[in-house]
């Protein structure tokens, strides 16, 4: 089946630094990628919707320039914190679709720990 | 999107049958129902999806009656690897470009 890969899994960082999340489509290539915050015991809540080859659309109140989305090819999109706080602390979650396909393939996540 | 109503919470004991229902009033013509399990500290898995009537795979049932306004998993003989939270979705996703809807789910608790 499809798989969907994320790295790293788990990374902590300092107040104020920059941290690089990845999300691989490992066997099939996705135009369209999605990005997840979930925080403790909360429901999945989309940040932004990454395009292969366009800008992102970010959901309401999500910082754009905060963080920020590359989508440079079928099989990858970057998730970058920048000038991370302790509040952005969580689980970040990435999925992708065959195209036509019902189905949504989701990463293992990636729990940015911000100190 | 159509909004998904489920319990909060259920307990239930190994080898059981756990029935989870969903609500979803304002299911559009082209929705699908589909149900995801999410383990702690990992991305959700798909476990069935279903337009109408009923639907088997190895692993649930899914119940839908006729008028589509609510649907219920079906787990057959629960263990203690099926603790989990559960998420009813609804949606058109057939062009693969829009993104899921989680609501708040519906955490299983299996006891011994």
């Amino acid at each position: 089946g499809a798989v969907v890969s994320q790295h790293p899994s788990r990374v902590i960082c300092k107040s104020g630094t920059s941290v690089k999340i990845e999300c691989r489509s490992l066997d099939f290539q996705a135009t369209t990628m999605f990005w997840y915050r979930q925080f403790p015991k909360q429901s999945l809540m989309l940040m932004a919707t990454s395009n292969e080859g366009s800008k992102a659309t970010y959901e309401q109140g999500v910082e754009k320039d905060k963080f920020l989305i590359n989508h440079a090819s079928l099989t990858l999109s970057t998730l970058t914190v920048t000038s991370a706080h302790p509040e952005d602390s969580s689980f970040y979650i990435c999925s992708a679709s065959l195209m036509g396909s019902y189905e949504q393939y989701f990463g293992p996540g990636t729990r940015l720990t911000v100190t | 999107l159509a909004k998904t109503t489920q319990p909060i919470s259920m307990d239930s004991y190994e080898g059981q049958e756990v029935n989870i229902t969903c609500s979803h009033n304002n299911i559009a013509t082209n929705d699908y129902i589909t149900w995801y399990q999410q383990f702690p500290s990992q991305g959700p898995r798909f476990i069935i999806q279903g337009y109408k009537t009923k639907v088997t795979n190895e692993v649930a049932s899914l119940f839908i009656p006729a008028d589509r306004k609510s649907s219920t998993l079906s787990l057959p003989r629960v263990s203690l690897s099926d603790t989990a939270v559960y998420y009813c979705l609804v949606g058109d996703w057939g062009t693969g470009r829009r993104a899921l809807t989680f609501g708040s789910g519906t955490r299983l608790q299996v006891q011994p």
